[in-house]
């Protein structure tokens, strides 16, 4: 059964950690985004990659967040240094290239990681 | 600027008492408009992708249609099971936007 993996499931940390966020998406998927949800803002769109090469990490802050695809089989959202604003639930999710005709676009979640930044 | 907004935020039905809820977008070049179903702790789930104007697709209880301007989700004769929160997002060019969601509850 394919699925996203996530890791890690929770995280409490300290403000001005760091905390890395890793992501494993589907196999053959091509396309995975970032995503960052609160009550407040709903599901924000903080970064996308297509092929592993980022095409839009608008939604970050840039000066504490990073996000990069080492390799297909692993994606990784990073925050240094962390702030209390920054708690949230985080998720990944991969898909088929969105720009091709005959993809119908659906996107498969993991199930989130949820951080806490005290 | 691409927007998507869903009404109502939350919305309480007692078993068996059909509604609708809303999904307004504003979009340049809108590729598809999707509608996610998400249980508390969990991911979302894809539920339905409409393409153009007038294209309805159903599953079980729940019933999707597009406009020009909107969409809506109907839900006919809701059972407990399906309180969740529903999502709808739009596709512009190559990434998805997501709207706040609607809070459904369905009471026995």
């Amino acid at each position: 059964d394919a699925r996203v993996t996530q890791t890690p499931r929770d995280k409490v940390t300290e403000m001005g950690q760091e905390v890395t966020m890793r992501c494993q998406p589907i196999l053959g998927h091509n396309t995975v985004f970032w995503y960052r949800q609160t009550m407040m803002q709903g599901l924000e769109l903080l970064a996308y990659f297509r092929n592993r090469a980022p095409l839009d990490d608008s939604g970050m802050p840039k000066d504490r967040f990073s996000a990069e695809m080492p390799d297909a089989t692993l994606a990784t959202l990073k925050i240094q240094p962390s702030e209390p604003r920054d708690s949230a639930v985080y998720f990944c999710a991969s898909g088929l290239d969105l720009t091709s005709g005959s993809n119908t676009g659906e996107l498969f979640f993991g199930e989130g990681s949820r951080l806490t930044v005290l | 600027e691409d927007q998507v907004t869903q009404s109502p935020e939350a919305l309480r039905l007692q078993e068996g008492e059909s509604s609708s809820l809303n999904c307004s977008y504003t979009v340049s070049g809108l590729r598809g408009l999707f509608w996610y179903r998400q249980d508390p702790g969990k991911g979302p789930e894809f539920l339905f992708t409409l393409y153009s104007a007038g294209e309805e697709k159903e599953k079980e209880r729940l019933k999707a249609t597009l406009t020009k301007k909107e969409s809506f989700l109907h839900i006919t004769a809701p059972k407990p099971e399906d309180s969740a929160t529903y999502l709808c997002a739009v596709q512009a060019y190559d990434k998805i936007i997501f709207g706040k969601g609607t809070r459904l509850h369905i009471l026995p």
